[in-house]
């Protein structure tokens, strides 16, 4: 089946650099998007989402940017802190004949050193 | 707030036993997941649910069944547990069936098979 999937397992930046963290999808029909951020030992917790109708959204230190024409999606965090530093999953909404359900990537893990 | 409370944060059991996790969201939604989470292969759908009583095929049902006998109630039966699913299982809500909607996630349950 069609699947979504991260470019890079770990990213380790510094404090106070930009992150960017990228995410591949092969689904054209997808039309929702969404960026979770997972710390140790908690759940899944929303950071953003995106609209097929979008390239670009905005949100506190946070931008994801979607590229449908090479099925790509990004999330950049700006002034990276010590406390961003988690398992990041981009998902994609994906339909079946009986509803939506999200669809995860495998997590990129974030790792801010001072 | 939405929450998604799951019973337990830790399981231990043993191989052949019956096991039962469960989840309540107090949001009134009408989508409810089970994910299991394993290094290195994100998060992968077991089941969902629309509406009472009604359930989907995830990605991985396997060895797993699912009861939804209330709206804010879902849960995830192991019918006779074995070693390879010894996991983090995560329990989700959305808003919708159609629309495009984030999930909610509760803490987790690690369930350690022995």
């Amino acid at each position: 089946g069609e699947s979504v999937g991260l470019h890079l397992p770990t990213l380790s930046v510094q404090e106070g650099d930009n992150s960017i963290i990228n995410c591949a999808y092969s689904n054209s029909a997808s039309d929702y998007f969404i960026w979770y951020k997972q710390e140790s030992g908690k759940g899944p917790q929303f950071i953003i989402d995106i609209r097929s109708n979008m390239d670009k959204r905005q949100g506190q230190r946070v931008t994801v940017l979607l590229n449908k024409t090479v099925k790509h999606l990004s999330l950049q965090i700006a002034a990276t802190q010590p406390g961003d530093s988690a398992v990041y999953f981009c998902a994609e909404n994906t339909r079946s004949n009986s509803g939506y359900a999200l669809n995860f990537g495998k997590g990129t893990s974030l790792l801010v050193t001072p | 707030d939405v929450k998604v409370t799951q019973s337990s944060r830790y399981l231990v059991k043993r191989t052949g036993e019956k096991v039962f996790l469960e989840c309540v969201q107090d949001m009134d939604h009408e989508n409810m997941f089970w994910y299991r989470q394993d290094p290195g292969l994100g998060l992968r759908l077991i089941y969902f649910s629309y509406d009472v009583k009604m359930k989907e095929k995830g990605d991985i049902p396997e060895g797993y069944s699912v009861s939804r006998e209330k709206k804010e109630r879902f849960s995830l039966i192991l019918e006779s547990a074995s070693t390879n699913q010894t996991s983090m299982y995560l329990c989700a809500s959305s808003a919708t069936r159609w629309g495009t909607a984030e999930a909610f996630f509760g803490q987790g349950t690690r369930l350690t098979v022995v």
